[in-house]
């Protein structure tokens, strides 16, 4: 059974400041990794891919892959209330991505 | 109409009710996918269609039946259903060569079973 972890937090930031999201995974064959965030009420929408170890930036937004680590995170910089979401790590499989149970963010103005 | 479409938005069945959800994608992908969401819980795959042919079930109940007549068009078809198969039903679509660009999904479906 893949599995995907992530703290479900709620985890809170202050405007401005970085937030960290966090996800280790189990399958060491894995090589595709996105985050999505989800809105109350709405779907999920994709934000960030990463393929290789590193950093990879769009924005406000590094994902960060460590594969010997299996571990992959989200930062986003200079955190806005609109940020306010559910971000979920999903991971590659066969036929089918795996999906984390989500981290709460709240961005506090 | 862009992107992937799921209607009806709501819906509440009682348990003897037959019903389906509809999912409609206008990406040119050919793969699809039915997810299940439910509360503090991953996203559950359910179903996955790969060129309109069905590539895995994920163990689920046969109350829950899957239709891909084309590669644009999925359906759930729902009967005698449970009341902890209330949820999110979420449908995703993708290119089935290239999964590892991520999935786009329609707004989803929330069932709620009385």
């Amino acid at each position: 059974q893949k599995e995907v972890e992530q703290n479900s937090g709620p985890l809170s930031v202050p405007e401005g400041a970085i937030a960290s999201l966090n996800c280790t995974y189990s399958d060491r064959g894995s090589q595709s990794f996105f985050w999505y965030r989800q809105y109350s009420g709405k779907s999920p929408e994709l934000i960030m891919s990463i393929y290789s170890n590193g950093d990879k930036e769009d924005g406000r937004f590094t994902a960060q892959l460590n594969k010997a680590s299996q571990y992959v995170s989200l930062l986003i910089r200079d955190s806005q209330p609109s940020d306010s979401a559910t971000y979920l790590c999903a991971v590659e499989g066969a036929n089918n991505l795996f999906f984390g149970t989500g981290t709460r963010l709240t961005v506090i103005p | 109409e862009t992107g992937v479409t799921q209607t009806p938005r709501h819906l509440v069945m009682g348990m003897t009710n037959k019903k389906s959800l509809k999912c409609e994608q206008h990406l040119g992908h050919n793969a699809m996918y039915w997810y299940k969401q439910s509360a503090k819980k991953p996203l559950e795959l359910m179903f996955v269609y790969s060129l309109e042919e069905r590539v895995e079930n994920n163990s689920v109940p046969s109350r829950f039946s899957p239709e891909c007549p084309n590669s644009s068009h999925l359906f759930l078809h729902l009967h005698t259903l449970q009341p902890e198969d209330s949820a999110l039903y979420l449908c995703a679509s993708s290119y089935s060569d290239r999964a590892n660009y991520g999935y786009t999904f329609g707004s989803g479906t929330r069932l709620t079973v009385v």
